[in-house]
């Protein structure tokens, strides 16, 4: 399955700990975003990278959220001392560049702060 | 930001059409109309886009307004596994890339 992957598919810290999470993109796309869906709400968008560089980043992605992507390929999100308002699923996409706009997610890495 | 407004919940029977329907009168000229649906514990999947024609593939087909204010997802046959909450999604016009959701429509199939 050359789908998009992300790890871990659950995690649960205990507030004040870093959490990072991985996605790996299918490999010929070189579009990338970050979202984040609570309970009962759609999708919110968070980040998106074309190739290594992050081109937009969300108002809600707080200093205490950074997202990387080196050298254009898989790609981390990192939040730093959890709040419990940080428990959510956090899904990643990815996209082909060029006219095409679907979205391919992942499973979601599903993070519980306690 | 360009909005839609979708029903929380629709009930279909199996076997039978279903229309969902969404509003987006905020809609700009080269904004496209995006349907996905999330299935129970998966992310989204990209179900049909379209931007003033109607639009068919082998999941959906998009029939969308002539004024392009509204649009509507025809499932022609609804099974068990479209049991799904369906978002109606514009491209944000603030921003090149990124995708609103709102809350979607939770559709139920009756067998």
């Amino acid at each position: 399955d050359t789908g998009v992957s992300q790890d871990p598919r659950h995690k649960i810290t205990k507030r004040g700990q870093n959490v990072t999470f991985r996605c790996d993109p299918i490999s010929e796309h070189n579009r990338l975003y970050w979202y984040r869906q609570t309970l009962g709400q759609g999708p919110e968008f968070l980040t998106y990278f074309q190739n290594e560089a992050q081109l937009e980043k969300s108002r809600l992605l707080s200093d205490r959220f950074s997202a990387e992507r080196p050298k254009g390929s898989f790609s981390t999100l990192e939040i730093q001392r959890t709040e419990q308002g940080d428990s959510a699923m956090y899904l990643c996409a990815s996209s082909a560049g060029g006219a095409t706009y679907e979205q391919y997610f992942g499973p979601g890495t599903r993070l519980t702060v306690t | 930001d360009a909005k839609t407004t979708q029903p929380n919940s629709m009930e279909s029977n199996e076997e039978e059409p279903v229309h969902l329907p969404c509003n987006h009168s905020t809609i700009s000229g080269t904004d496209y109309i995006h349907w996905y649906r999330q299935l129970p514990s998966q992310g989204p999947e990209y179900v049909i886009h379209g931007l003033t024609s109607n639009v068919n593939n082998r999941m959906a087909s998009l029939a969308i307004a002539e004024d392009r204010k509204s649009s509507t997802l025809i499932l022609h046959r609804a099974t068990l596994r479209d049991a799904a909450v369906y978002y109606c999604i514009l491209r944000d016009p603030s921003g090149t890339y990124k995708y609103i959701f709102g809350t979607g429509t939770r559709l139920k199939v009756l067998a």
